[in-house]
């Protein structure tokens, strides 16, 4: 069973660039929701997405948005990038999002650095 | 104040030595308590979850709550090199699991 994919691996990119990550859950998965992981902050919820829908959201400026494709794929962009954003984005997927799933499944992420 | 705290490390042991790690949260409110392995260049995969107060055993891992104090602990028994990896604490603040606050880790190094 194929697990969680996040491509690309490694991004480089300059101030005031955009970005757009791309995430593809566990197949049957409905719910993905992206993390920022840097070594001051940890593991810091972004958004999450379920049916297409923003349904959670963390407290990230305007600059990071997100997508749900109907085939729960999702997509991640970041607009106007500054230094401060150059960290590990890790996305999770889950099987229907509800109160019953405990676990959600994380792929291995794309390090971005801004230069 | 961070809704949940951890020390970060590193903490360093000899193998086979009985490993404790600790969190502590800020909201009474939570119920749920997940402790996630992170190795190098990896996502964190979850190693055991308890709901409210008590202990959660899966065999050399047990996890502890302490609601009172708001303390949660992760120990490990006869620690392997294996075991050698980012420790993670979270908690879930919507009751579909899918937003977590984490702290912030902390590495365990296990010398052979």
């Amino acid at each position: 069973k194929a697990g969680v994919t996040q491509t690309p691996r490694y991004l480089i990119k300059t101030r005031g660039q955009q970005v757009t990550l791309s995430c593809s859950p566990i197949s049957g998965h409905r719910s993905v929701s992206w993390y920022q992981q840097t070594p001051g902050q940890g593991l810091q919820f972004l958004f999450e997405y379920f049916s297409e829908t923003q349904r959670n959201k963390g407290n990230f400026p305007g600059r990071f948005s997100g997508r749900q494709f109907s085939n729960s794929r999702s997509e991640m962009n970041v607009s106007t990038l500054e230094l401060g954003d150059s960290a590990l984005y890790l996305c999770a997927s889950s099987w229907t999002g509800g109160a019953g799933d405990t676990e959600a499944f994380f792929g291995q992420g794309t390090r971005l650095t801004v230069v | 104040q961070k809704e949940v705290e951890q020390d970060p490390g590193p903490l360093s042991v000899p193998e086979g030595a009985i490993v404790s790690l600790n969190c502590t949260y800020s909201n009474s409110a939570f119920q749920y308590f997940m402790w996630y392995r992170q190795y190098s260049r990896k996502g964190p995969e979850l190693l055991m979850y308890t709901y409210s107060s008590g202990n959660k055993e899966d065999g050399r891992f047990t996890a502890q709550v302490d609601k009172s104090s708001k303390y949660i602990s992760l120990f490990i028994r006869d620690s392997q090199p294996s075991d050698s990896a980012t420790y993670l604490c979270a908690i879930p603040t919507n009751t579909g699991f899918q937003k977590l606050v984490f702290g912030t880790g902390t590495r365990l190094l296990v010398s052979p």
